[in-house]
């Protein structure tokens, strides 16, 4: 089972930031927070994952919480390309350790 | 690099036959998995492959199956194939920093 909780659905405007909030509450030390996106009948795109610190990337900045129970990723400038279903995974970085995909939020950027 | 291939990426069977599906990781990632995504139940994983060798299996029955080559590349392989079957396949490559990267995806119909 997922141990993530995110909203169903949310909208941005066009140009404005988006921030994705992600509950997870009973993560481990050891678990690190992803992000992944996945545009309509495509495969999932990696966005960016951290462990205690702050990250940015290219792509997004993912905020997380002192007491790692929660954590928000930001779009700075969304699009209309990054509509899309965005999933947060907690997860042991250890090969053979798989990735749980949980329902996601489905994110609508409006012009 | 070039990204993760998959082929083919449509592909119509009838129940009862079997299918062979093909992913060539990120060069230079020696590890894939397998993933099952439906809409009733979302994107599950199948299986790890890491040096030619089977490292986890998620919860399917035995008529799902893949292996690795020593360049590799996967396949995986449903024999007897069912309705339900009817599903999007992705594959994952693992770069050495354990962040998974998806390819376009095999979206098998069956009728």
């Amino acid at each position: 089972d997922a141990k993530t909780t995110q909203p169903p659905s949310m909208d941005c405007a066009e140009g404005r930031a988006a921030n994705l909030p992600c509950n997870h509450s009973t993560i481990s030390g050891n678990e690190y927070v992803y992000w992944y996106r996945q545009i309509h009948s495509q495969g999932p795109q990696y966005i960016i994952h951290g462990l205690k610190n702050n990250e940015t990337n290219e792509m997004a900045s993912l905020i997380i919480t002192e007491d790692r129970k929660s954590s928000t990723l930001i779009l700075p400038h969304a699009t209309l390309r990054d509509t899309a279903v965005y999933y947060c995974i907690v997860r042991v970085a250890q090969y053979g350790n798989k990735l749980v995909f949980g329902a996601g939020t489905i994110l609508r950027v409006k012009s | 690099k070039a990204g993760v291939t998959q082929t083919p990426r449509y592909l119509i069977k009838t129940r009862g036959q079997q299918v062979t599906l093909s992913c060539s990781p990120i060069s230079g990632h020696r590890s894939v998995s397998w993933y099952q995504q439906t809409p009733g139940q979302g994107l599950q994983f199948l299986f790890e492959y890491f040096s030619e060798t089977q490292r986890n299996k998620g919860n399917f029955p035995g008529r799902f199956s893949g292996r690795q080559f020593s360049n590799s590349r996967s396949e995986m392989n449903v024999s007897t194939l069912e309705l339900g079957d009817s599903a999007l396949y992705l594959c994952a490559s693992r770069s050495d920093t354990d962040t998974q990267y998806f390819g376009p995806g095999t979206r098998l119909t069956v009728l």
